[in-house]
């Protein structure tokens, strides 16, 4: 079993639409929870962290970590075409090496 | 402008050659690290570096080497050993004092011919 579970899509949605990311993970230990944006043929860049429980918000974006379920969750609102991205979650214990999802790709229809 | 810079963008290389990718940052970071990334697999991490003069071994380190005798950079050779070295390598940069963000590079896209 992974450390980090993420579905791959691709997750097709309309312009406009609430969109949902989510990851799993197996390790109560992990403290910081990441979101990486990553186009096509381009490096990832963050998007959101977040330390422990709780939600965090910033524009239209909102990341949302359940420490009891081990369950992490980005979601995007009115999505645009721009958005259309591979969407990667990461986390560690601290100071540790990142652990990575597979990465969802997203693709937003005008 | 602060950032990563890895060269080149693409790489083609034949069987049995060696092959060095550069990475090379100015945001005064002391860490650094070397990803290789793959349909399906996401990111797994090659080596890495926390000071200069040093570095440790990640997950996938068989086949692949690395110097950091400059703190700005972070060359990674991919050798005849490393079987299948066709994939997206992604070198990243990190502060000590942040325990999550890091930086990543444009990447360079290898393909053995």
């Amino acid at each position: 079993q992974k450390e980090v579970e993420q579905d791959p899509g691709p997750l097709s949605v309309p312009e406009g639409a609430i969109v949902s990311l989510n990851c799993t993970y197996s390790n109560s230990a992990f403290q910081y929870f990441m979101w990486y944006r990553q186009y096509s043929r381009k490096g990832p860049e963050l998007l959101m962290y977040t330390y422990s429980s709780g939600n965090k918000e910033d524009g239209r974006f909102t990341a949302q970590v359940d420490k009891s379920s081990k369950y992490i969750s980005l979601f995007i609102r009115d999505s645009q075409p721009s958005d259309s991205a591979t969407y990667l979650c990461a986390m560690n214990t601290g100071f540790q090496k990142l652990v990575f999802g597979t990465g969802t790709r997203l693709l937003v229809s005008p | 402008d602060g950032g990563i810079t890895q060269s080149p963008k693409y790489l083609f290389r034949k069987e049995g050659q060696n092959v060095t990718l550069s990475c090379e940052q100015n945001l005064n970071h002391d860490a650094m690290y070397w990803y290789r990334q793959d349909p399906g697999q996401g990111l797994r991490l090659i080596y890495y570096s926390q000071i200069v003069n040093d570095f440790q071994k990640g997950d996938i380190a068989e086949g692949y080497s690395v110097s950091r005798e400059k703190k700005e950079s972070f060359p990674l050779t991919v050798t005849s050993a490393q079987k299948n070295p066709t994939a997206f390598y992604l070198c990243a940069s990190k502060s000590q004092d942040a325990a999550h963000e890091q930086f990543f590079g444009p990447g360079t896209r290898l393909t053995v011919l």
